[in-house]
């Protein structure tokens, strides 16, 4: 059984802040990974994907990956509480995996002013 | 910017009715897919689908479900005999390119309440 593990949270953390979300995967060829955010009652919306080792940045989102540790995380810099939403880590084992995503329980991220 | 559409977006019915849940992909899109999130769970796979046909499904989609898409813009998720345990959000995504490094979109989903 493919696992992706997330802290499920909340996590808090004030106004203009860094937000440091965590997530594990347990199949060691995953390909790629993506970070969804999740407002209550809505759909994942997605923000970022990673696919190579390093860091990743767009606008005040990094993706960090490191594969060897099955490892990714999402930094959220300059924290605002629109950011308070569920961030749900996805990964694809790629291969004949035809673009399945398996999807972690998702960590609550509370920004409070 | 283009989306996923999903009708309805809240669809109520009796145990053992057939329902059907349709979608509208992104229009140059190739790819679709189905997942489900039941209550406070996590989102899972159902099913993708590619050239007119199933590509990978999951254990969840068994003979109760099937999928079609019956003319060239909608994407439609049918389940034959619903049961409580049916009872979830159910997403419809799509992306321009198959395989593990393409981005999938979702649609803002449809509640499916069986009774």
């Amino acid at each position: 059984q493919k696992e992706v593990e997330q802290n499920s949270g909340p996590l808090s953390v004030p106004e203009g802040a860094i937000a440091s979300l965590n997530c594990t995967y347990s199949d060691r060829g995953s390909q790629s990974f993506f970070w969804y955010r999740q407002y209550s009652g809505k759909s994942p919306e997605l923000i970022m994907f990673i696919y190579s080792n390093g860091d990743k940045e767009d606008g005040r989102f990094t993706a960090q990956l490191n594969k060897a540790s099955q490892y990714v995380s999402l930094l959220i810099r300059d924290s605002q509480p629109s950011d308070s939403a569920t961030y749900l880590c996805a990964v694809n084992a790629g291969g004949t995996s035809y673009g399945k995503l398996t999807f972690g329980q998702g960590t609550i991220l509370t920004v409070h002013p | 910017e283009p989306e996923v559409t999903q009708t309805p977006s809240h669809q109520v019915t009796q145990m053992g009715q057939e329902v059907i849940l349709r979608c509208v992909p992104i229009s140059n899109h190739l790819y679709f897919y189905w997942y489900r999130q039941i209550l406070g769970q996590k989102v899972e796979f159902l099913v993708s689908f590619y050239n007119n046909e199933i590509s990978e499904k999951s254990e969840i989609f068994d003979d109760q479900f099937s999928v079609e898409r019956p003319d060239g813009s909608n994407f439609t998720l049918k389940i034959r005999s619903t049961k409580l345990e049916d009872s979830a959000m159910y997403f419809c995504a799509s992306s321009a390119l198959g395989g593990g490094g393409d981005e999938q979109f979702f649609g803002p989903g449809t509640r499916l309440t069986v009774l």
